[in-house]
């Protein structure tokens, strides 16, 4: 099925670095999101973006929506053991009933 | 306030049996968006519910199906089953159909073929 390609696969960091990852696709967007999963569980929304351009924060998260509408980024700052698990990025089109279309994931490690 | 919940939270059958599984929105959401997560492969859209109707489905066999009821609640039934429909299935609701009214996950239910 079509994916976003989603980068880095894979990160492997030190509590304290600042982390980031970014999205890309050939098609525009309306609405990014990225979200976070662990072991056992459901992806957790952890910011939604809705226009292009647009930068949010949600405590040390930072997302930006590209303004292509092709691309977005996810900042961690100050990484903590927490932040582990696999991070995803979707992507959505107002027209796509509903779908959302998501990266391959990028997952975190934290070494204390 | 109560997350989305599915169930049960594992289920194995054997190949050539049917399995359904269940799910219960947010309180107040309206859309019931169904996913398949298999190992390599990821997250890929299966089907959307909406106000009872289905709305729209991601490339997918027809022996899966679903409903909505009148509650809201929602049914993936998966016919015939095959050793490739393992995976973890995740249900998603939203406050409705536009793209301003994001998905929340619940926690899935794993489904293993033997």
């Amino acid at each position: 099925g079509q994916q976003l390609n989603q980068s880095p696969q894979s990160m492997f960091i030190q509590e304290g670095e600042d982390v980031s990852m970014n999205c890309t696709s050939s098609s525009i967007f309306n609405t990014w999101l990225w979200y976070k999963q662990e072991p056992g569980e459901g992806p957790v929304l952890l910011i939604a973006l809705y226009k292009a351009g647009e930068l949010t924060s949600n405590g040390r998260l930072t997302a930006q929506f590209g303004i292509t509408r092709k691309d977005s980024f996810l900042n961690i700052s100050a990484s903590i053991p927490s932040d582990v698990g696999i991070y995803f990025c979707a992507g959505q089109l107002n027209n796509q009933g509903g779908k959302l279309i998501f990266g391959q994931g990028t997952e975190l490690s934290v070494k204390p | 306030e109560a997350g989305v919940t599915q169930s049960p939270t594992h289920l194995i059958k054997t190949r050539g049996q049917q399995a359904t599984l269940r799910c219960s929105p947010i309180s107040g959401h309206t859309s019931v968006y169904w996913y398949q997560q298999a190992l390599g492969l990821g997250l890929q859209f299966l089907l959307w519910y909406d106000e009872g109707e289905e709305r729209n489905r991601g490339n997918f066999p027809p022996r899966f199906s679903g409903r909505q009821f009148p509650n809201y609640s929602s049914e993936l039934n998966v016919n015939a089953l095959e050793l490739e429909d393992s995976a973890l299935y995740l249900c998603a609701s939203s406050g409705g159909q536009g793209a301003d009214q994001p998905q929340h996950f619940g926690d899935g239910t794993r489904l293993s073929i033997l």
